[in-house]
């Protein structure tokens, strides 16, 4: 089955400063990578997500870029602020099957 | 608009005791219902997902079990619990192969 490696497991970055989180997975059928971000106490929520016929796709400091070929897709948030302080989940799928998720990464921006 | 609840909020049990976590989904048919488990350092760990009522698979062999009485409820279940088995518990709700996951509030359970 499908397995899905995230690192780094922690991340500090000041407040304006770029951060990039990778995930590997394992399944070259898998055509579907969403990014969930949590915060303390509360339950997951999708923020950006990527299907294997795109390779980079953007949503305002947001980015995700997927290498199908290499089999890992990326996380990059521009312009961090302290509220983008979270864990932030990747995760992978084929269509119609269940997402497995990396073990997250425990991102901290500081002003 | 569609709507996942999910109950209890928390809950402390003995060891031994017996488990019972609900999910409902509202607003949607037919959705592929899930059971994630978050444990400190291990992430969100699929347990079982249904396609349909009377239709689980598991992903992970141990004393739960769950069920799909109804199209639009999920239930998850232990007869008795270990220790191990404390965690945030997470139902989710995605419609058919489009993939994205929607999750409940989850429910903290303590087993001491």
């Amino acid at each position: 089955g499908e397995n899905v490696e995230q690192h780094p497991s922690t991340l500090s970055v000041q407040e304006g400063d770029s951060a990039v989180i990778k995930c590997t997975y394992s399944d070259s059928a898998s055509n579907y990578f969403p990014w969930y971000k949590q915060e303390l106490g509360k339950r997951p929520q999708l923020i950006i997500d990527i299907r294997s016929n795109v390779g980079e796709k953007k949503d305002q400091r947001i980015a995700v870029t997927l290498n199908k070929t290499a089999k890992h897709f990326s996380l990059h948030i521009t312009e961090t602020q302290p509220e983008d302080s979270a864990v932030y989940f990747c995760a992978a799928s084929l269509a119609g099957t269940a997402l497995i998720f990396g073990k997250g990464t425990t991102l901290s921006v500081s002003s | 608009s569609q709507t996942i609840h999910q109950w209890p909020a928390t809950l402390v049990q003995p060891v031994g005791s017996p488990l019972s976590l609900e999910c409902t989904v509202e607003g949607t048919s037919n959705p592929n219902l899930y059971w994630y488990r978050q444990a400190a350092g291990r992430g969100l760990q699929l347990l079982f997902y249904s396609v349909g009522i009377g239709q689980i698979s598991s992903e992970v062999p141990q004393n739960l079990s769950a069920s799909r009485p109804q199209d639009r409820q999920f239930i998850l279940s232990s007869k008795k619990l270990l220790l191990s088995d404390s965690g945030f518990y997470l139902c989710a709700w995605s419609v058919g192969g489009r993939g994205e996951l929607f999750f409940g509030e989850g429910s903290r359970l303590t087993v001491l």
